[in-house]
């Protein structure tokens, strides 16, 4: 069972286009984080949103939390060929555990 | 400052073989992570540890699987015997504490033939 559902699974799209990727559960989260990851490294976190409603803002890209704490979103805008790589949402439960819930991840390809 | 480091980055080898893959966490962190990703199934929580005490193995696939942590700055991860099917990329990652973000090393390649 896949606790956090992303969509689309793989997007290609030229530079300067802007797009949205989907996390989406049935289940409530205490915070939600975002990663990026490129081939051949780890992950590296992006954002944490934590607030029902909260929008992040990092440089072009923008995080929002749902009003829930079911589901978050992560737009681009004027997306470049720097940012094509792997994009994950992850879920923590809140239980001091730092325990995640990964999502199974949106591939992003940027064509210059 | 140096991250998570793992060792070796590639590994082959052939099936029935031991197999150990290491970890170092980012001195100071108290929780360590191993993770399992694959294509069909994305990135997979194995265990988990906080203190250097285990606190859940429920993602451990099988008994073939352990994980140790004897101090704060090592781990491993080990497979005996190793299966085909255990081909993957396996990463650590380590945290200061509870739900702090967490700190991935550049992972283990897999590949049991």
């Amino acid at each position: 069972t896949q606790l956090l559902e992303q969509s689309p699974q793989f997007l290609s799209i030229q530079e300067g286009e802007n797009l949205t990727v989907y996390c989406n559960s049935s289940s409530v989260f205490s915070s939600l984080q975002w990663y990026r990851q490129e081939p051949g490294e780890g992950p590296v976190l992006l954002v944490t949103v934590v607030t029902g409603g909260e929008v992040k803002k990092l440089k072009r890209l923008t995080f929002q939390f749902g009003d829930a704490r079911k589901d978050s979103s992560l737009h681009i805008t004027a997306a470049q060929p720097g940012d094509t790589g792997l994009y994950l949402c992850a879920g923590s439960r809140g239980s001091n555990t730092g325990k995640l819930i990964f999502g199974q991840g949106t591939t992003l390809q940027v064509k210059p | 400052d140096a991250g998570v480091i793992q060792s070796p980055r590639h590994e082959v080898t052939e099936m029935g073989q031991e197999v150990t893959l290491r970890c170092k966490p980012i001195s100071g962190h108290n929780s360590l992570f191993w993770y399992r990703q694959t294509m069909m199934r994305g990135l997979e929580l194995l265990i988990y540890f906080n203190n250097n005490v285990p606190i859940d193995d429920s993602g451990m696939p099988e008994d073939r699987f352990s994980a140790k942590m004897p101090n704060a700055s090592f781990s491993t991860l080990k497979i005996q015997p190793s299966e085909p099917r255990d081909s993957a990329v396996y990463f650590c990652a380590s945290t200061p504490m509870g739900n702090q973000p967490q700190h991935f090393g550049d992972g283990t390649r897999l590949s049991i033939l």
